[in-house]
């Protein structure tokens, strides 16, 4: 069966400190992978979205990057935090191109920068 | 673009009622699925149900069933028999496809307490 992980799941950074959140998903191949962050009180706002290897597409300008260095893995990025990046960020997974494919989320992260 | 309006922050029911939350939705394009996620106090998002704009059939799923109204472009997700398990976070999506990706456009949420 499949799974994702996400890591950490509670962090606490200083403002202008990097920042790195690790996404592996398990049981599948060549997935759709996604970052949303979830704002206080807020719905989830998609990040970053990579359809294979090396292919990253941002859906917003923001202080974030990301990376797929394999298959299964997602990193998000910063080199200096700030306070609106607080956060609770999720990371998602998919397979091909319906409308019909659900995308399976994981547990998230939440991030405070202080 | 894609925007996706629940109009009521927070709704709170007696165990066993029937809640019916609100969602409408704005887009140009003609075939789109739409989607209620449910997230409990462990913030873990669990799919609900799911509509494709092209069935006029609503979706059920047990105790949860839609009403689909795609000319009014309305989605409202109905829970019958409310259980206090069902207390949390509702959300409503919208999804696209593009550039390969499935991409999901969420409400602002709806937070359901069901009370004992």
């Amino acid at each position: 069966s499949q799974t994702i992980h996400q890591w950490p799941a509670t962090l606490v950074q200083p403002v202008g400190s990097p920042l790195s959140l690790e996404c592996t998903v398990e049981g599948t191949s060549n997935p759709n992978l996604y970052w949303y962050r979830q704002a206080a009180g807020r719905g989830l706002q998609l990040l970053f979205y990579s359809v294979g290897i090396g292919q990253i597409s941002s859906e917003v300008p923001q202080n974030l990057s990301a990376s797929r260095p394999q298959d299964r893995q997602f990193i998000l990025s910063s080199k200096k935090l700030l306070l609106s990046d607080s956060g609770f960020y999720l990371c998602a997974w998919s397979v091909g191109t319906s409308f019909n494919n659900e995308q399976f989320f994981g547990p998230g992260t939440r991030l405070t920068v202080l | 673009a894609q925007t996706v309006t629940q109009s009521q922050p927070e709704m709170s029911v007696q165990e066993a009622e029937t809640v019916t939350l609100s969602c409408t939705y704005d887009t140009s394009e003609s075939n789109y699925y739409l989607f209620w996620y449910k997230q409990p106090p462990s913030r873990q998002m669990i799919l609900v149900i799911r509509q494709e704009a092209y069935k006029q059939q609503n979706a059920t799923e047990n105790r949860f069933s839609v009403n689909f109204q795609k000319a009014a472009k309305s989605f409202s997700l109905k829970i019958s028999d409310s259980q206090l398990g069902d207390t949390a976070m509702y959300f409503c999506a919208f999804m696209k496809i593009f550039q390969g990706a499935q991409k999901l456009v969420f409400g602002q949420g709806t937070r359901l307490t069901i009370n004992p």
